[in-house]
C-alpha cells in the first residue's frame, strides 16, 4: 500500500498573499491531481500533471499555479489569497492517465484566510 | 461538458433504514462511473465503480447498477448503520482513449444515520 501526505493540515495567510500547499505520494504513481473542495459545490479540479514536469489546467485554475519537479510531489500555490478561497484543497494520485483508474486521496489541507 | 447531478444534498435516517442517493450524469461515450465516500477527517475513498451498461458495483453492502438507458447510478443500501455516516460523491470519468484520468464529481450528498 501507499499514502499521500498533504502538508500542511492547516494555512492560516492575509489576503493578497502568495500560500502554498505540498503533496508526496509513495504509491509510485504518474498521476497526481489537485482538487478543491467546497461544501455544496464538491470536487472541481485545479491542476493535473501526468508525468514529472508536466502540468495541465484544470476546470479552476484561475489564481492558481503548479509544479511537479520529481514524480512523487506536487505542489500548489495560490498566488494571492482571496477571502473567498477559503476551502480544503485535496491532492490525489492514480497509477497512470487511463480512463477509469482509481484515484487515490490524501486527508486534505484546509485554507483560511484572515 | 461532463456533469454529474446529485439529488439529495443531506440524508437523515435511522439504523437499520432503506437508503438511495440519487445519481444521474451527463456525458457522451461510455464513461466510467463511481461512488466514492470521505469519513470526517478523511480524503474521499473509492467505494467501488462500474464500466459497462447494466453492471453492478458493489462494496459493503452498498450497490449501485450502471445504466446507460436512463444515465443515472443511484446509491443503495438495505439498511444503514450509524458507521455509515459520510459524505458520498457520484463520479465519472473522462472518455476512454482521453488520457487525462481526471474525474467529475458530483456535489457529494451528507448522510446522518441515528442511532
Amino acid at each position: 500500500g501507499g499514502i499521500i501526505t498533504q502538508t500542511p493540515k492547516f494555512l492560516i495567510g492575509q489576503e493578497g498573499q502568495k500560500l502554498t500547499l505540498k503533496c508526496q505520494q509513495n504509491f509510485n504513481h504518474d498521476t497526481m491531481y489537485w482538487y478543491r473542495q467546497d461544501s455544496g459545490k464538491g470536487l472541481r479540479l485545479i491542476y493535473y500533471s501526468i508525468t514529472e514536469n508536466d502540468l495541465q489546467k484544470g476546470d479552476l485554475s484561475e489564481g492558481y499555479d503548479a509544479s511537479r519537479e520529481k514524480k512523487s510531489s506536487f505542489s500548489l500555490t495560490v498566488t494571492s489569497a482571496q477571502k473567498n478561497e477559503m476551502a480544503v484543497f485535496l491532492c490525489a494520485s492514480s497509477i497512470d492517465r487511463r480512463s477509469g483508474n482509481t484515484l487515490y486521496f490524501g486527508e486534505g489541507s484546509r485554507l483560511i484566510v484572515v | 461538458g461532463d456533469s454529474v447531478t446529485q439529488t439529495e444534498g443531506q440524508v437523515a435516517l435511522s439504523e437499520e433504514d432503506f437508503l438511495t442517493i440519487h445519481c444521474n450524469y451527463s456525458a457522451s461515450g461510455y464513461p466510467t462511473l463511481f461512488w466514492y465516500v470521505q469519513y470526517p477527517g478523511e480524503g474521499p475513498q473509492l467505494l467501488f465503480r462500474a464500466s459497462r451498461d447494466k453492471e453492478k458495483g458493489s462494496s459493503r453492502g452498498f450497490e449501485a447498477t450502471y445504466d446507460k438507458g436512463t444515465t443515472s447510478f443511484h446509491l443503495r443500501k438495505a439498511s444503514v448503520q450509524e458507521s455509515d455516516s459520510a459524505v458520498y460523491y457520484c463520479a465519472l470519468s473522462d472518455q476512454p482513449g482521453a488520457n487525462t484520468g481526471k474525474l467529475t464529481f458530483g456535489h457529494g450528498t451528507i448522510l446522518r444515520v441515528h442511532p
